[in-house]
């Protein structure tokens, strides 16, 4: 089952336009991950940010995280073509040795040139 | 290698046959995990393994579905009887860490088919 939702499912912008995305969980967690993934590949991991951190920046991506809400967003400033991908976060379910990612659905992001 | 390599890239089986996926992850990388992706959707948590040992296998749907990392390097998961609804992209990652909850390195996956 999926802990994250994600909103919104699919956002088509243009060239150097910010595109935001939005990750709801349901439990306690110890860390939240951003990942992308370009179509017939693997996933990639792009920023981690902690329970105990509000706001969290690496390049051109800013991170933020409510935990009263259980909620983050990715912004992407200045978009790119090469930004086209699918985007997901991933949460550990308040444990570090269980193993598991629970990932969401995952937002779909279109950059026009 | 420099990446987590998955092999074969597509596998196309016939309903009722068995299958044997692998990944090599990245050397030196002590936790390896497997997961699943149907079309559309983000990848659903399999197993994992800790060196040899497969500390979790909550994730796999039936008992067709068996994963081995015999020596604590390369991983085999393996569907046997397969089924229409495992069609599915089977994704490997690796971590160089025992704590497991931080990034994870993935392969490209292995896109199979079930006709």
């Amino acid at each position: 089952s999926q802990q994250g939702e994600e909103d919104p499912q699919a956002l088509s912008i243009q060239e150097g336009e910010n595109a935001t995305m939005n990750c709801s969980y349901k439990t306690s967690i110890n860390n939240l991950q951003w990942y992308r993934q370009n179509s017939g590949r693997g996933l990639v991991h792009l920023i981690l940010i902690r329970s105990n951190e509000r706001e969290k920046h690496s390049g051109r991506l800013r991170v933020t995280l409510d935990t009263s809400k259980k909620s983050s967003s990715l912004l992407i400033t200045a978009s790119r073509a090469a930004d086209t991908a699918s985007y997901f976060c991933a949460t550990d379910n308040g444990s570090s040795n269980t193993g598991k990612l629970i990932f969401g659905q995952g937002t779909t992001l279109q950059v026009k040139p | 290698g420099a990446g987590v390599s998955q092999s074969p890239r597509y596998k196309v089986a016939k309903r009722g046959q068995d299958v044997a996926l692998r990944c090599d992850p990245i050397s030196g990388h002590v936790s390896l995990f497997w997961y699943q992706q149907a079309l559309g959707q983000g990848p659903e948590f399999l197993t994992y393994f800790q060196n040899e040992a497969q500390l979790d296998k909550s994730g796999l749907p039936s008992d067709r579905f068996f994963a081995e990392r015999p020596e604590g390097s390369v991983s085999t998961l393996k569907i046997q009887r397969t089924q229409q609804e495992d069609s599915a992209v089977y994704l490997c990652a690796s971590s160089p860490r025992q704590t497991t909850n931080e990034k994870l390195f993935f392969g490209s996956g292995t896109q199979l088919s079930v006709l």
